[in-house]
């Protein structure tokens, strides 16, 4: 049971354009939203989160939006660079300040190619 | 101030062994996650500690698997009578607080089951 799915394996864009990651969940007690960035053969690192009172959420160039009524969440990296090509992971909580644990996506593989 | 710290970075095993993965997290953390990454798949979690105390192990299987953090020293993650099967990247997160915003990641070990 995939509570949690990127149905985008992969995406391929251009230096400076934008990035757009989706996600999809099942679960309408998730609370807490997060998206996490993995190199090879490295742990994932935070990117940024959301919680389900918001719908939009900035850091810089990642914005990540929410709409809860659809079930959907995702990111969004304005230009785009060569360093941002990784893995991109959503995940999913539904009791985060209990210290709930976290529901994985499949991952999306992002290149950006100059 | 070190990150989440875990070795070995790659261990083979063969079929029947036992494995044990370490896990040192961030400094003044006491929370510690443990996830399992399958080839081609997203971050499956596994068990959640606090020093001396197991506190969710719903993703943990039956038979075979243990987990512990002790009072001193890391935690552990043990799998014992390893199969081809274990063979995947385990990953270990840290945080200061129950539901902190983010854990921060280790680099992962590599199991191999031979």
């Amino acid at each position: 049971d995939q509570q949690v799915k990127q149905n985008s394996p992969s995406l391929s864009v251009q230096e400076g354009r934008i990035s757009i990651l989706n996600c999809d969940y099942t679960n309408s007690m998730f609370d807490y939203f997060l998206w996490y960035k993995k190199y090879p053969a490295e742990g994932p690192t935070f990117l940024i989160s959301i919680s389900s009172i918001k719908d939009k959420n900035e850091d810089g160039r990642f914005t990540v939006f929410l709409n809860k009524s659809a079930k959907h969440l995702s990111l969004h990296i304005v230009s785009s660079q060569p360093g941002d090509s990784a893995v991109y992971f959503c995940a999913a909580s539904a009791d985060y300040n209990q210290g709930g644990k976290l529901i994985f996506g499949q991952g999306t593989e992002l290149s950006v190619k100059p | 101030n070190a990150g989440v710290m875990q070795n070995p970075r790659h261990l083979v095993r063969r079929r029947g062994q036992e494995a044990r993965l370490r896990c040192s997290p961030m400094k003044g953390h006491s929370h510690v996650y443990w996830y399992r990454q399958l080839p081609e798949e997203g971050l499956k979690f596994m068990v959640y500690l606090q020093k001396e105390n197991i506190i969710d192990e719903s993703g943990m299987p039956k038979e075979r698997f243990s987990a512990e953090f002790p009072k001193e020293g890391p935690s552990i993650l043990r799998i014992q009578q390893v199969v081809r099967g274990d063979s995947a990247a385990y990953f270990c997160a840290s945080s200061l607080y129950r539901g902190e915003t983010e854990a921060f990641f280790g680099q992962g070990t590599r199991l191999t089951v031979v």
